[in-house]
């Protein structure tokens, strides 16, 4: 299994900010993938993080509003850029450590925009 | 697109009974994972079915999938409080990139005393 950290754990930000999300992974992956969770809701994925290349976003997300970095195999951040009250979600960093095995989730970020 | 849909959303059944969550998906894949989530908490993997005709059992809990009907079933025997949660089905796709994991709608479980 993977330990994942993800920081900050929570927190509460203006209309118009922006917010970086950090995800740091204890063995080095190639999959690292960042969701959304809205209250109650599924999961949303957002974009692969791909190490050394450009993420690759799904239909409805964008590299202006969630640019993601992939400096190496252990580390990726997702950054939330001039948030609205509808960014207020949890983000998910998760991990799969082979192609056939499941992801693991870090303790996501509970983001509230104000 | 991949959808992934699961029945029923909401769930509230007696200790002691039995119930099955479905999930349905709307492409072809050999891979399905299940999930759970408990309030407030991050995913932790339940199962993974690799292959048509694939049962996996833990405990109370046991996963299958039929890759021929699109379907997976999550099957619950005699329900207890502890497995009240919400749980996730999920389909991986190989793309260009590599993986790409899409969850199911969620069902919400609640074991009623």
């Amino acid at each position: 299994s993977a330990v994942i950290s993800q920081k900050p754990s929570r927190d509460i930000c203006q209309r118009g900010t922006s917010l970086t999300i950090q995800c740091q992974v204890d063995s080095q992956v190639t999959m690292m993938f960042w969701y959304r969770q809205q209250p109650g809701q599924s999961l949303t994925l957002i974009a692969t993080a791909n190490q050394g290349s450009e993420a690759t976003y799904e239909s409805g997300f964008v590299i202006d509003k969630f640019p993601i970095s992939r400096p190496n195999l252990t580390f990726s951040t997702l950054t939330v850029s001039n948030m609205s009250p509808e960014d207020s979600s949890i983000y998910l960093c998760s991990v799969a450590l082979d192609k056939y095995s499941p992801l693991h989730f870090g303790n996501g970020t509970r983001l509230t925009v104000t | 697109e991949l959808k992934v849909e699961q029945n029923p959303l909401f769930l509230s059944m007696q200790e002691g009974k039995n119930y099955t969550i479905y999930c349905n998906y709307s492409t072809t894949s050999d891979r399905l994972y299940w999930y759970r989530q408990d309030p407030g908490k991050s995913l932790e993997s339940l199962f993974v079915l690799l292959s048509n005709g694939a049962v996996k059992q833990e405990g109370r809990l046991m996963a299958s999938l039929d890759t021929k009907a699109r379907l997976s079933t999550l099957h619950i025997t005699a329900a207890v409080h502890d497995l009240s949660a919400t749980y996730f089905c999920a389909v991986d796709q190989i793309s260009n990139t590599g993986n790409q994991f899409y969850f199911g709608t969620g069902t919400s479980l609640t074991v009623i005393p």
